[in-house]
């Protein structure tokens, strides 16, 4: 199992462009979620996924869009790049607990905006 | 709704313990624990249920004190490879559409 993957794992933008973070997982997890991770500020709630259809927001949800069409994927589309969305972003994914059990996360992608 | 977190920084000779607590305003259902170490992602340590149940994967205790909404993570017998960031996550209900909240974490730096 290659577990969570995340790609890229680099990314520079400039302000005001759009891109799509991707994530994807074979372990079969109904529980998915994005997390930026600033400086001192720990780890953020981006957006969560219980399952394939069904999105919900986090602590910091603005600027940010989710989808999730099937069980592997979970992308994380910025719609408008801005300097303060310069961060580390992970991937995590988790079985179906309630609330969600031990989450595996990805490597992380490291995006800069100039 | 982020949980606290205690100290910010640790550093401790090989050998020595360690206890970093976590604690919410909120009524708690779960504590989750996690470690990473500089320039990887968080690994799982341990969970803590609201009732007494717990897992987790290392030689590693912690604690739920579900009156104070309170959780401790006690290291003992450090050893060079605990060093990293400790992060205590929470989440206030028990149902599928919860989302775990986490601290802004722990600096625990275990020297020789």
């Amino acid at each position: 199992n290659a577990g969570v993957t995340q790609t890229p794992k680099f990314q520079v933008l400039k302000t005001g462009q759009s891109m799509t973070l991707q994530c994807a997982q074979d372990m079969n997890h109904e529980y998915m979620s994005w997390y930026r991770q600033d400086p001192g500020m720990g780890l953020r709630l981006i957006h969560y996924s219980v399952g394939a259809g069904i999105t919900d927001q986090g602590e910091v949800p603005n600027g940010y869009n989710v989808s999730r069409s099937t069980t592997e994927d979970f992308p994380l589309r910025l719609l408008s790049a801005a300097p303060s969305q310069t961060s580390v972003y992970f991937c995590a994914s988790s079985t179906s607990g309630l609330p969600p059990y031990e989450q595996y996360f990805g490597p992380g992608t490291r995006l800069t905006v100039t | 709704q982020q949980p606290v977190q205690s100290p910010q920084a640790v550093i401790l000779r090989e050998g020595e313990d360690a206890v970093i607590n976590c604690s919410s305003s909120k009524a708690l259902y779960s504590v989750h624990w996690y470690r990473q170490k500089h320039g990887e992602a968080p690994v799982f340590l341990m969970i803590l249920l609201k009732g007494g149940e717990q897992k987790g994967h290392e030689k590693i205790s912690a604690s739920f004190n579900e009156k104070k909404q309170q959780s401790s993570l006690y290291l003992t017998a450090s050893q060079l490879s605990y060093s990293g960031t400790y992060f205590c996550g929470t989440a206030l209900m028990k149902t599928s559409y919860d989302k775990v909240i986490f601290g802004p974490g722990t600096s625990l730096s275990v020297i020789p």
